[in-house]
């Protein structure tokens, strides 16, 4: 069956470093990747897309890449601050025109 | 900015009672979304609509039922809650349009705050 993995620690980087979060995926040849923040007691809140035809993908000071070899995205944020703190999901197209699987999610942890 | 609003925040309920949870975007969006989530298992989809009166099963679909009588609202419907149905759930709805006026795959989904259920 389609599974998503995504590192269920939470990841504790210090404030100015980059975090980088992965995303894997198994049985699945999806066609678009997207990552979404979740703060707690919120819903999710959509980051970035990324398509399969694109290896990398930039919005300020985050990166996504995205290896169809490897199933894998990486998703990076760049001189991190604590405002970053929060739990990071990854989802992929599970069919049709919008049904999106979703991981787990890794929570990031800034500290000053 | 779109706006998904569910009706409660926080819910308690009894073991047996029927649950409405309700769904409402401002946005015009054709698809509609209902997840659970739970702690280690992340977002797990119940139910979906694509257009106002139809839905499809998601992943989890047994103890529930939706409604879809507009296309602003989509309704979740805990037929006689059980325990095991103690949940974050939340709404989510996207659009099937894109910029030049075509069909898009793929868009991305907005969320509504969610509603956590507590069933006694």
């Amino acid at each position: 069956s389609q599974k998503i993995e995504q590192n269920s620690e939470a990841l504790n980087i210090q404030e100015g470093k980059t975090a980088t979060l992965t995303c894997n995926y198994t049985n699945y040849s999806p066609a678009y990747l997207q990552w979404y923040r979740q703060d707690p007691g919120r819903g999710p809140v959509f980051l970035l897309l990324i398509r399969e035809n694109e290896k990398e993908k930039r919005k300020e000071r985050l990166k996504v890449t995205f290896d169809t070899t490897l199933k894998q995205s990486l998703f990076h944020i760049t001189a991190s601050q604590p405002a970053d703190s929060a739990t990071y999901l990854c989802a992929l197209l599970g069919g049709g025109y919008n049904k999106l699987i979703f991981g787990a999610g890794t929570r990031l942890a800034v500290h000053p | 900015d779109v706006k998904v609003t569910q009706s409660s925040r926080y819910l308690v309920k009894r073991t047996g009672e029927k649950v409405f949870l309700e769904c409402v975007q401002d946005m015009d969006h054709e698809n509609m979304f209902w997840y659970r989530q739970d702690p280690g298992l992340g977002l797990r989809l119940i139910y979906f609509s694509y257009d106002v009166k139809m839905k499809e099963k998601g992943d989890i679909p047994e103890g529930y039922s939706v409604s879809r009588e507009k296309k602003e609202r989509f309704s979740l419907i805990l037929e006689s809650a059980s325990t095991n149905q103690t949940s974050m759930y939340l709404c989510a709805s996207s659009s099937t349009k894109g910029q030049a006026g075509g069909r898009v795959r793929g868009q991305p989904q907005h969320f509504g705050d969610g509603t956590r259920l507590s069933i006694l």
